[in-house]
């Protein structure tokens, strides 16, 4: 059963455009929504990530929106790189439950420059 | 230096083989977990404990052991290695207090099974 769903699976978008990966999730009771991304032959690292207290987390060209009601949240990445070019993982959990995070699939974006 | 190391980095199996995995964190976290990756499966959780001598089990567990005997060390154990099992392996540790939780990675053990 997958608790947190991603799409699109695989971007393509130019140098300097804005990349935006989407996520959502099924369990009420998440609290906690991080992205990790991970680059090839390398392991997975924490990226950003959101507590649903605010329904926005900026760090630099990073932003993640998140919206309680429609149980989404995505990742817009500004100004994209070719550095960008990565697998980005959206995960949810609900705090104090034994950190058990729940990972989407992965997106593979890929910035052309 | 480190912080989450796994061994080997890499293992051929034989089918119907036992595969023991080996991870060490210097990291004084409490939890540790086992993830396997697959292309189009994203990181699953297979097993992952909380305390010394104390093992719980993840989203996928069947046909996985797994063994913590200090706070330092968790083990996998594959104890009759099949085809699907061929994967990566990611060990990982986190502090556990269930705020802003982040996890550490090791660099993962790319398993073969023939």
């Amino acid at each position: 059963q997958q608790q947190v769903r991603q799409s699109p699976q695989s971007l393509t978008v130019w140098e300097g455009e804005t990349a935006i990966l989407n996520c959502s999730y099924e369990d009420s009771t998440f609290d906690y929504f991080p992205w990790y991304h991970q680059f090839p032959g390398e392991s997975p690292a924490l990226l950003i990530a959101i507590r649903p207290v605010s329904n926005k987390k900026e760090d630099g060209r990073f932003t993640i929106f998140f919206n309680k009601r429609e149980k989404k949240f995505s990742l817009h990445i500004a100004d994209s790189q070719p550095g960008d070019s990565a697998t980005y993982f959206c995960a949810a959990m609900q705090q104090g439950t034994g950190s058990k995070l729940s990972f989407g699939k992965g997106a593979k974006l890929t910035v052309s420059p | 230096e480190a912080a989450v190391t796994q061994s080997p980095r890499s293992k051929v199996a034989v089918t119907g083989g036992k595969v023991t995995l080996s991870c060490h964190q210097t990291n004084n976290h409490d939890y540790m977990y086992w993830y396997r990756q697959d292309t189009g499966h994203g990181l699953r959780l297979i097993h992952y404990s909380y305390v010394a001598d104390s093992t719980e089990k993840g989203d996928i567990p069947d046909g996985y052991k797994a063994s913590r005997p200090s706070q330092e060390n968790f083990s996998l154990i594959l104890e009759l290695a099949s085809l699907s099992q061929t994967a990566v392996y990611f060990c990982a540790s986190s502090e556990g207090t269930g705020s802003n939780e982040r996890l550490f990675f090791g660099h993962g053990t790319k398993l073969s099974v023939l």
